[in-house]
Order: structure tokens, then C-alpha cells, then sequence
């Protein structure tokens, strides 16, 4: 699977849209882009995935450039609820072999909204 | 549809000790992971199982073991406990195959004496 790059730390103003950046310059054409974040001392929450196209749901907007290097999750008025590290993963679209049931976590973006 | 539950929720063993942790997949998974969570190594796979056969395995020694039970339910097993498998566990289900999203459980907190 394609490694991930994102800021070790991030602040967003409560109300305002929190947008975490994430490179995956060496990312394959069959690799999709995943967003999961943790809330302290719990399970990691699915956000949203994306292979090519831009995606939205309820939670957040993804969007992945062009060249598919990088994406940006966008979470467009962020609470303190948000608070959490978020996580970008990248991995092939028909996992199998060593790869089954593998997700790679990197250190992932500490997001801290303020009041 | 209810989530990944985990059981339990916390636990306290001393060195040497062996334990088990169970895993409940959402309703219709047929596949498990299960990743350790630690301070300094942050999350690492275990292992995945699919229709009872573990089908991947990370780099855990041979103490790490799991299974998978044909409700689909999953255990994983850490026997001759050391310090350093002080953890959150956490199991993940996805529908059926491992390129579906996983969705996590709440993790079990293990503390080594």
C-alpha cells in the first residue's frame, strides 16, 4: 500500500471548516484514499473513501486532486466534537493476499477545535 | 444495525498470565481484524479472519493467536503476557471482503503487571 503524509498537528475555530490535507504522491490506480479518525481512547470511526472522484456524506467532503497525489477531508463546520486524530490511508481496491483485512495507520493529524 | 462490540471492555492480567478477548462483528460481517494500539508503535495489525480460516497475519510472534467461530464471532488469545502487551485491542468487521470498509469496534484496554 501507498505510504500517506499528513501535518503532525492541526487547529480549526468551532463553526469553521477544518480541512486536513494528505499526500500520497506514490498512490496506484487501483488504491483507494481513506479517512478514519480516533477520539481519544476509542475505536477508530470510519469518515469516508474516495478513489477518484470527489465524494461527500454526511460526516465530510473528500476531495482528491487531479493526479490523485493528494486529498483534502474537509469537515465543513467543525465542533469540539471533532477533536480527534484523523487518519488517511491508502489501499489497493481488491486486498488480498498479505494484504487482506490490512489497514496501515501512520501517525495520523492531531485536529484540536477551539471554542 | 448494532456496531463491533468488544468484550470486555477492560482488563488487568499479571506477567505471565494468558487472556482472551472477544470480538462481535456488526450483522452480516464475515470478517474480522484485529489491531494493537500502543503509545509507541500507534496501530499494527494482528490479523484477519474470513469464514473461519485466518487469511493474513502481522509480525506478532506466535503468542498472538485468534480464531474465528462460524457465527462469525472472533476471538484473539496473547498467552505468557509481558509487559510490553499492554494495549488497546481492537477488533474491525467489514461485509465480506477485506477491500469493504472495516468498521471498528471499542476496543479492549489490556494492562500488564
Amino acid at each position: 500500500d501507498a505510504k500517506t503524509t499528513q501535518p503532525p498537528s492541526m487547529d480549526c475555530a468551532e463553526g469553521r471548516a477544518a480541512n486536513l490535507p494528505c499526500n500520497h504522491s506514490t498512490i496506484s490506480g487501483n488504491e483507494y484514499v481513506y479517512w478514519y479518525r480516533q477520539i481519544h481512547s476509542q475505536g477508530p470511526q470510519y469518515i469516508i473513501h474516495g478513489l477518484k472522484n470527489n465524494e461527500t456524506n454526511e460526516m465530510a467532503s473528500l476531495i482528491i486532486t487531479e493526479d490523485r497525489k493528494s486529498s483534502t477531508l474537509i469537515l465543513p463546520h467543525a465542533t469540539l466534537r471533532d477533536t480527534a486524530v484523523y487518519y488517511c490511508i491508502v489501499r489497493v481496491a481488491n486486498a488480498g493476499g498479505t494484504s487482506y483485512g490490512k489497514l496501515t495507520f501512520g501517525q495520523g493529524t492531531i485536529l484540536t477545535v477551539h471554542p | 444495525k448494532a456496531g463491533v462490540t468488544q468484550t470486555p471492555r477492560y482488563l488487568i492480567k499479571t506477567r505471565g498470565q494468558q487472556v482472551t478477548l472477544s470480538c462481535s462483528p456488526i450483522s452480516g460481517h464475515r470478517s474480522v481484524s484485529w489491531y494493537q494500539q500502543t503509545p509507541g508503535q500507534g496501530l499494527q495489525f494482528l490479523f484477519e479472519y474470513f469464514s473461519e480460516t485466518q487469511r493474513n497475519k502481522g509480525n506478532f510472534p506466535g503468542r498472538f493467536s485468534g480464531r474465528q467461530f462460524s457465527n462469525s464471532r472472533s476471538e484473539m488469545n496473547v498467552s505468557t503476557l509481558e509487559l510490553g502487551d499492554s494495549a488497546l485491542y481492537l477488533c474491525a468487521s467489514s461485509a465480506q471482503g477485506s477491500w469493504e470498509t472495516q468498521y471498528f469496534g471499542p476496543g479492549t484496554r489490556l494492562l500488564v503487571l
